[in-house]
């Protein structure tokens, strides 16, 4: 079975914090990584992906993947009220089959 | 920018009908998803399609469920009897090249089956 488990939230953090959220999967095989942001009745935003161990930044975004300790991971700094949503974690394991988290709800207050 | 679009936003329907969901995906994507988001649950792959036939499927992707390229343009999702527990926001995506490639999401149309 592969899992993709993200700790549900709600996370809050005050504006302008670094906001930390975390994924794992189950399955050493998973070849590339995204983080979505999801706001209420929304569809999916991709954020940023990662196909390669370490980190990958992109504005006020980082990603970060451990293939060792299957996790990946999402910085956002200088947290905003607008990055107030659910961030969804998705993997992908090689094939045309994509595998969604439960999604972390994120909460930035002012 | 080009985007995935839907349509209906909304369907509601009769248990026991058939609907027929539709998406026009980016124009040079070749890669076309259906995904399945119950209210409150997260985004469930239900089948992926290229080059004109199914590549994968999910345990939820039953006999009740088709996919169709009609067209060149037009990819759509049928649920030829629906029911209760089908009511959901269903998202069609593409992507431009197979399985690492980003995809890019429609924004959904929500199903009520009553």
């Amino acid at each position: 079975q592969k899992e993709v488990e993200q700790n549900s939230g709600p996370l809050s953090v005050p504006e302008g914090a670094i906001a930390s959220l975390n994924c794992t999967y189950s399955d050493r095989g998973s070849q590339s990584f995204f983080w979505y942001r999801q706001y209420s009745g929304k569809s999916p935003e991709l954020i940023m992906s990662i196909y390669s161990n370490g980190d990958k930044e992109d504005g006020r975004f980082t990603a970060q993947l451990n293939k060792a300790s299957q996790y990946v991971s999402l910085l956002i700094r200088d947290s905003q009220p607008s990055d107030s949503a659910t961030y969804l974690c998705a993997v992908n394991y090689g094939g045309n089959q994509f595998y969604f988290g439960t999604g972390t709800s994120l909460t930035v207050i002012p | 920018e080009p985007e995935v679009t839907q349509t209906p936003s909304h369907q509601v329907t009769q248990m026991g009908q058939e609907v027929i969901l539709r998406c026009v995906p980016i124009s040079n994507h070749l890669y076309f998803y259906w995904y399945r988001q119950i209210l409150g649950q997260k985004v469930e792959f239900l089948v992926s399609f290229y080059n004109n036939e199914i590549s994968e499927k999910s345990e939820i992707f039953d006999d009740q469920f088709s996919v169709e390229r009609p067209d060149g343009s037009n990819f759509t999702l049928k649920i030829r009897s629906t029911k209760l527990e089908d009511s959901a926001m269903y998202f069609c995506a593409s992507a431009p090249t197979r399985s690492q490639e980003t995809q890019y999401f429609g924004p959904g149309t929500r199903l009520l089956v009553l």
